[in-house]
C-alpha cells in the first residue's frame, strides 16, 4: 500500500491568487514527481526531483514552481492562478537507481480557477 | 526518446475478457507497467513485467509481452463493472529515468 498524500483534494480559487498544493510521502523515496492531467486523460510531467535540493522541469512547460527541502515533502506553488491552470494535479514518488522503480501516486488535487 | 501508444477506448460486456493493447518504441525498457485510474482518484499500480519475460499472470490479470514487436497487452478475465476505469501503459525512457505513459485506455463495462 502506497503512502503518499495530497492536500487539498479539491480547490476552487479566484484568478490571481497564490496557491500551494501539498504532497507528502512516508516511503522514504528519493524521487518525486508532479503531473498535470488533462480532462482527456493524458498525463503530462511538469516537475520532478531526484532528492533534497533537486528540482527539474518536466516535459510540459508550467508556470508553477516546486521545492524539495525535505525528502518526504514536495509542494507545488502557483504564484498567480489563472483559469488555464484548471486541471487535475497528481503527485508521485519512486525509488531512484537500478531496479523496478515503479511510481506510486497520490489521490490528486482537482484545481478550478474561476 | 521513448513513445508509448495505446488505443483510447474499449467497451466490453460484463463477464467477457478485455484486452488492452500498448506499443512502445525503446527496446531497452527493462520494466513495463500497467496502472489503473478510477474516477476522481490517482493511478494505482496494477502489475508490471520484466523485459525478459513473455507472460505474467496475477489472478484475473494476464500481461503478455512481445519484445520483438515491442507490444504489451493486459488481459482482464471475467471483466466486472468495477473494472471500468482508465488503464495506462508505462515504460522507462530517456536519460532521466522517468516513466513514459501512454494516453490511457478508457474501459467501459456494460452489464
Amino acid at each position: 500500500e502506497a503512502d503518499i498524500y495530497q492536500t487539498p483534494r479539491y480547490l476552487v480559487i479566484g484568478t490571481g491568487k497564490k496557491i500551494t498544493l501539498e504532497c507528502s510521502q512516508t516511503m522514504g523515496h528519493d524521487k518525486m514527481y508532479w503531473y498535470q492531467q488533462d480532462p482527456g486523460m493524458e498525463l503530462h510531467l511538469i516537475h520532478y526531483s531526484y532528492g533534497v535540493n533537486s528540482t527539474e522541469k518536466g516535459d510540459l512547460s508550467s508556470e508553477s514552481t516546486v521545492s524539495r527541502i525535505r525528502t518526504e515533502h514536495f509542494p507545488l506553488t502557483l504564484e498567480s492562478a489563472r483559469p488555464s491552470h484548471t486541471s487535475q494535479y497528481l503527485c508521485a514518488s519512486s525509488e531512484y537507481g537500478q531496479g523496478r522503480n515503479e511510481q506510486y501516486f497520490g489521490p490528486g488535487t482537482r484545481l478550478t480557477v474561476t | 526518446g521513448e513513445d508509448v501508444e495505446q488505443s483510447l477506448f474499449l467497451s466490453v460486456r460484463e463477464g467477457d475478457s478485455s484486452v488492452i493493447n500498448c506499443t512502445y518504441t525503446d527496446s531497452s525498457s527493462t520494466y513495463l507497467y500497467w496502472y489503473k485510474q478510477e474516477p476522481g482518484a490517482g493511478l494505482q499500480l496494477l502489475t508490471y513485467i520484466f523485459s525478459n519475460m513473455d507472460m505474467k499472470q496475477d489472478q484475473r490479470l494476464t500481461v503478455l509481452l512481445n519484445k520483438k514487436d515491442k507490444h504489451l497487452s493486459l488481459r482482464i478475465a471475467d471483466t466486472q463493472t468495477g473494472d471500468s476505469a482508465i488503464y495506462f501503459c508505462a515504460a522507462y525512457g530517456g536519460s532521466q529515468g522517468n516513466l513514459i505513459f501512454g494516453k490511457g485506455t478508457k474501459l467501459s463495462v456494460k452489464p
